[in-house]
């Protein structure tokens, strides 16, 4: 266990507030991506990093941004324009190359917006 | 567009039958295709890959592509066999992107 850690791992945010979720890797992993779960939904993609300093929208980015500063980090800011922003968010890590696909997932935080 | 579906939003066994968690796919290539898997108060974690052809806690999975299938099966289910598992697919678009499926939460009952 360990490796990829998520923090925290309940948050709660008033209406029209910004959030920003925080995720960490010791693994030396490349590549970082960030999934909403929801019930009945599976796992939807966010964004995603496969190197640092760069980031793609993933299939739900609206509402969402994200940087890649340093390859540890990954941190996920919800913003006010996210219209359903109460989930479970998971973020996962990958090393190797491309091709091989081993994503190393986080504990996740549970978002409540009141 | 690559799709994954999982018809089994819940399946429910008794222990020791057996189980069928099934994942249906939609792609034009040749897919790699994996189950995850989450315990409770557990993170996500891979379970198996097609390409290892592997058995992972007694469970299999064949890659059909006529039926362009990834059935999980277990002849003999057991209690902490109780999760959710989720299937996924990574094609080979632009970043190689997993796509997963809406998940089965398996039941194993004593």
């Amino acid at each position: 266990d360990g490796g990829i850690t998520q923090s925290p791992k309940y948050l709660f945010r008033k209406e029209g507030q910004n959030v920003t979720l925080s995720c960490e890797q010791n693994l030396n992993h490349d590549a970082m991506y960030w999934y909403r779960q929801d019930p009945g939904q599976g796992l939807r993609l966010i964004y995603y990093s496969q190197i640092v300093n760069d980031f793609q929208k993933g299939d739900i980015a609206e509402g969402y941004s994200v940087s890649r500063e340093k390859k540890e980090s990954f941190p996920l800011t919800v913003t006010s324009a996210q219209k359903n922003p109460t989930a479970f968010y998971l973020c996962a890590s990958k090393g190797g190359s491309l091709t091989t696909d081993t994503q190393y997932f986080g504990p996740g935080t549970r978002l409540t917006v009141l | 567009a690559q799709r994954v579906t999982q018809p089994e939003k819940l399946l429910s066994v008794f222990k020791g039958a057996p189980v069928e968690l099934k994942c249906n796919y939609s792609y034009s290539g040749s897919p790699e295709l994996f189950w995850y898997v989450q315990y409770s108060r557990q993170r996500l974690q891979l379970l198996l890959r097609h390409i290892s052809r592997e058995s992972i806690k007694g469970f299999t999975a064949d890659l059909n592509k006529g039926e362009t299938s990834f059935h999980l099966k277990k002849p003999f289910a057991q209690e902490e066999d109780s999760a959710m598992y989720y299937c996924a697919l990574r094609g080979h678009n632009a970043g190689n992107m997993l796509t997963f499926g809406g998940g089965t939460r398996l039941m194993v009952k004593p």
